[in-house]
C-alpha cells in the first residue's frame, strides 16, 4: 500500500497562475482532508470531504476549491494564486464512518508551493 | 470553538536526557481525543501518541509518555532518554469525539544536542 500520495512535491507559481494539487489514497478511506502549514501557525484545515460526493469548508477555505473525484482522489485547486498561498500543503485521510469511534488520520508527504 | 496552545516555540535537550513539551487546550466537550505528532525534516507527519479523554490513565509509547490533566486542560509530552532522531517539530492536536477533523497547535521545535 502506498498510503496517501501527493503530487507534485514542489511547485513554483507566479501570481495569478492556477494549479491543482493532487491527492490519492489506497486505503479505502471515506474521509479526506486538505491542510496548509505555515511557520508559527501549525496546520490549518482548508477543506474536507467526509465521504465521496461531499465537501465542506474548513478554517481557511478562501482562494481554494476542491473536488472529490471518487473515493480515492481529492484535489485542491488554486484558481488565481497569490503570494499569501505560499505554504506547505498536506492531504490526509481517515476511515471515517461512525462518530465516537477513533480513526487515525494518515498524512501524505506534503507539497511545498511557492507563489512569486 | 476549540483551541490548542503550545507556548514553547523551541526547546532543546541533551542526548539521553528527558524533556517535556507543553500543550494546553480549550473545549467545553467531554468526549475528545488528544494527539502528539512528530514532523521531522522530511515533513512527514508521524503520530507519536494519543489519549482518549475518558481514560484516566496516561498514555505511554516506549520513551514517549503524556501527562494528561483533564481539569487543567493540559496535555504535555515527556520524551525520556532523548535521541538525536527525536529532533523535529512536535504538534499537539485535538479531535472532538463526533468528528475526525483535527485542530493543531502551532508546534514546538525540539533540538537534541549530543
Amino acid at each position: 500500500n502506498a498510503g496517501v500520495t501527493q503530487t507534485p512535491k514542489f511547485q513554483v507559481l507566479k501570481t495569478g497562475q492556477s494549479m491543482t494539487l493532487q491527492c490519492a489514497q489506497d486505503m479505502n478511506h471515506n474521509s479526506m482532508y486538505w491542510y496548509r502549514q505555515d511557520p508559527g501557525m501549525g496546520l490549518r484545515l482548508i477543506y474536507y470531504s467526509a465521504s465521496e460526493g461531499t465537501t465542506d469548508k474548513g478554517e481557511v477555505p478562501n482562494g481554494y476549491n476542491v473536488s472529490r473525484l471518487n473515493k480515492r482522489e481529492f484535489s485542491l485547486r488554486l484558481e488565481s494564486a497569490a503570494p499569501s498561498q505560499t505554504s506547505v500543503y498536506f492531504c490526509a485521510s481517515t476511515p471515517g464512518g461512525l462518530a465516537g469511534v477513533y480513526n487515525e488520520q494518515f498524512f501524505g508527504p506534503g507539497t511545498r508551493l511557492t507563489v512569486l | 470553538a476549540q483551541t490548542v496552545t503550545q507556548s514553547q516555540p523551541e526547546m532543546s535537550v541533551q542526548e539521553a536526557e528527558t524533556v517535556t513539551l507543553s500543550c494546553t487546550y480549550d473545549t467545553s466537550e467531554s468526549d475528545y481525543y488528544l494527539f502528539w505528532y512528530k514532523q521531522p525534516p522530511s515533513r512527514q507527519m508521524i503520530l507519536v501518541i494519543r489519549q482518549e479523554a475518558y481514560k484516566q490513565q496516561n498514555a505511554t509509547e516506549n520513551r514517549f509518555s503524556v501527562n494528561f490533566q483533564k481539569a487543567a486542560k493540559s496535555f504535555s509530552l515527556k520524551i525520556s532518554d532523548s535521541q538525536l532522531g527525536d529532533a523535529a517539530m512536535y504538534f499537539c492536536a485535538y479531535r472532538s469525539g463526533n468528528t475526525d477533523k483535527l485542530i493543531f497547535g502551532t508546534g514546538t521545535r525540539l533540538q537534541v544536542f549530543p
